[in-house]
């Protein structure tokens, strides 16, 4: 069965500085991966997604997400970290050969913290 | 414009209530699903359906039924409510192959 870590319950950055959201998977095959992003009582909303191709993958607000199949890796980053920027960011998981009900699994979530 | 839309947003149920969920979606997407939030736990599948008329099982089914008699209606019942179904419930569609997208939630409280 398929799963995604993210180690960092939180993460704390300084406006302006890089930040990077650390997730890792594990599924049979070439995972499709995707990035939520999910701000206070809303719903989530759609960052990004790695499907085939290049490994960087660029997505919404200027952020960006580098596949790394040795280390099964989906790092989420952004160069220059913006205060509005906090959220709860998730990192999901989808098997490429699942044609039933191609659902997500996600990860346990993240919580971006970016001080002025 | 609409997208994925849940109601209601809030809910208070006591013990032992049943109530129902709903979730429409305009996007004419075959998949849709319901998930729970729970803190620090991110989002487990409850029910999921690939069109009219097909429903299954996710990871965490019990205590809670589906339908799907049409294509954008999915709603979500919770029979008999208990305080383990204190949570953030979201529903969500997609093409199939595309990305999913997320209604806005729905916070039940089971007291």
């Amino acid at each position: 069965a398929q799963s995604v870590a993210q180690p960092e319950d939180q993460v704390n950055v300084a406006e302006g500085n890089p930040l990077t959201v650390k997730c890792t998977y594990s599924v049979s095959g070439n995972p499709y991966l995707f990035w939520y992003v999910q701000y206070p009582n809303r719903g989530l909303q759609f960052l990004l997604k790695y499907i085939t191709g290049d490994n960087l993958v660029k997505g919404s607000y200027g952020f960006e997400a580098e596949f790394n199949k040795s280390q099964t890796s989906f790092h989420l980053k952004k160069p220059s970290a913006l205060v509005s920027d906090s959220a709860l960011y998730f990192c999901a998981v989808r098997p490429p050969m699942d044609t039933g009900r191609r659902a997500l699994t996600f990860g346990s979530g993240t919580r971006l913290q970016v001080q002025p | 414009n609409a997208g994925v839309t849940q109601t209601p947003k809030f809910r208070i149920l006591k013990i032992g209530q049943s109530m129902t969920l709903q979730c429409t979606q305009d996007m004419n997407h075959n998949y849709m699903y319901w998930y729970r939030q729970d803190p620090g736990m991110g989002l487990k599948l409850i029910y999921y359906s690939v069109g009219a008329g097909i429903t299954d099982k996710g990871e965490v089914p019990n205590g809670y039924n589906v339908s799907r008699s049409t294509t954008e209606d999915f709603p979500l019942r919770l029979e008999l409510a208990a305080p383990s179904q204190t949570s953030v419930y979201f529903c969500a569609s997609t093409r199939g192959l595309d990305t999913i997208y997320f209604g806005e939630g729905s916070w039940l409280t089971v007291v």
